[in-house]
């Protein structure tokens, strides 16, 4: 089957870098999705990786590697506005979107 | 300007009522999804349509219904509800589908219909 794991929930200071980690199982591979979802609203593009290494979008960073089946999001000088459920998706030979539970993550002064 | 919006935000109903959610997308893209997302926060694809045509249709039950008047609208008919219909459902949008991977499979949500059955 298809499965994508992520850590239910991580906890980080502000100011500080946390790194979200993400594997997969899939039936093919078409790229790799990182959104951001605030409590009550709606999920956010983020980062989007097909190949493998690291995309640097400001403050955060997304990393992929094929061959291992893993990814991660990697923010920097965190804010309390990141508080926030962080969701990793692939997309599969069928070019429909697997989608793991989401990392809630916590943001503490 | 809203580039994907839904209606309405919040849905109560009984057992056994027929309802609609509205999509509507004004980004120009070609493909449109319902997805539901439970308690448990996971998203599960319900249906894509591109240019009018469904294309992904997930096992759900056939209660649910897509309807697509053109290709910025995307609503959603629910027949019979049921308690376990209650979710919160977002519609999302895509430039193109299938791009060998390119990032026009960027999907684009909205802000969510919290439907609840009572």
């Amino acid at each position: 089957g298809q499965n994508i794991d992520q850590p239910t929930e991580m906890t980080a200071t502000e100011g500080a870098i946390v790194q979200i980690n993400c594997t997969y199982q899939t039936s093919g591979f078409n790229g790799l999705f990182w959104y951001q979802q605030h409590a009550g609203e709606a999920p956010t593009f983020l980062s989007y990786n097909v190949l493998d290494g690291l995309e640097e979008k400001g403050r955060f960073s997304s990393f992929l590697s094929r061959s291992k089946g893993y990814s991660y999001l990697l923010l920097k000088e965190l804010q309390m506005k990141d508080s926030a459920s962080y969701l990793c998706a692939v997309m599969d030979s069928n070019y429909q979107l697997i989608w793991g539970a989401g990392t809630k993550l916590i943001i503490k002064p | 300007d809203t580039a994907v919006s839904q209606t309405p935000k919040y849905l109560v109903t009984q057992m056994g009522n027929d309802k609609s959610i509205k999509c509507e997308q004004n980004l120009g893209h070609d493909t449109m999804y319902w997805y539901k997302q439970d308690s448990k926060k996971f998203l599960k694809i319900m249906f894509s349509y591109n240019n009018k045509e469904l294309i992904i249709n997930e096992t759900v039950p056939n209660r649910f219904s897509p309807k697509s008047p053109d290709k910025a609208h995307l609503n959603l008919h629910i027949n019979s509800l049921e308690l376990g219909d209650s979710a919160v459902y977002f519609c999302a949008s895509s430039q193109d589908l299938g791009s060998w991977g390119a990032s026009t499979d960027t999907q684009y949500f909205g802000p969510g219909t919290r439907l609840t059955v009572l």
